[in-house]
């Protein structure tokens, strides 16, 4: 039961170019989309969220954007730094974050020095 | 920063046995969550506990595992009779009402042998 996927397991970036990391989803109860990132042998760490009610959030050198038609969402990072390298997460809910989340299987991002 | 605490990181348990993994989640939060990732596989939600009872379970959550808060301030998860296929790393998780994110503790390594 794939409802939140992300296809490419792995992404490798050279530092101060963009990441983009996209993922999809087939449920189109989910009205809340969050990105997480996690470092080996730590629990996800929460990076940024987004509304279905909106199609772009930004937070600093972080941007998520949603396109509800396509049911896809993407993660943009400019300037990618090597300390972004890390498994990054994509989750889904219904009813907003205080619900159970949907998680992708993760793309890991190398950004390269 | 606030954090969830979990503790063992590590735990190795022989089939049949009885396990309780501890949380300790962020002073102010309401809502509680145990999740769990088999090795190569996605994160997986367990079960979601607010006011006292469980909101949410998955159809993991079967007749073997329970949670209890027992202090106001543990949160715990236990399975009473492991089974090898219980073997994954368990993450506890705690968020306010209408917060952004959950907060995720580092994660308990179950290991059944």
């Amino acid at each position: 039961d794939q409802q939140v996927k992300q296809n490419s397991p792995s992404l490798s970036v050279q530092e101060g170019r963009i990441s983009i990391l996209n993922c999809d989803y087939t449920n189109s109860m989910f009205d809340y989309f969050l990105w997480y990132k996690k470092y080996p042998a730590e629990g996800p760490t929460f990076l940024i969220s987004i509304s279905s009610i909106k199609d772009k959030n930004e937070d600093g050198r972080f941007t998520v954007f949603l396109n509800k038609s396509a049911k896809h969402l993407s993660l943009h990072i400019v300037p990618s730094q090597p300390g972004d390298s890390a498994v990054y997460f994509c989750a889904a809910s219904v009813g907003g974050s205080n619900y159970k989340l949907t998680f992708g299987k993760g793309t890991l991002l190398t950004v390269n020095p | 920063e606030p954090e969830v605490t979990q503790t063992p990181s590590h735990q190795v348990t022989q089939m049949g046995q009885e396990v309780i993994l501890r949380c300790v989640p962020i002073s102010n939060h309401l809502y509680f969550y145990w999740y769990r990732q088999i090795l190569g596989q996605k994160v997986e939600f367990l079960v979601s506990f607010y006011n006292n009872e469980i909101s949410e379970k998955s159809e993991i959550f079967d007749d073997q595992f329970s949670v209890e808060r027992p202090d106001g301030s543990n949160f715990t998860l236990k399975i009473r009779s492991t089974k090898l296929e219980d073997s994954a790393m368990y993450f506890c998780a705690s968020t306010l009402q209408g917060g952004y994110g959950y907060t995720f503790g580092s994660g308990t390594r179950l290991t059944v042998v």
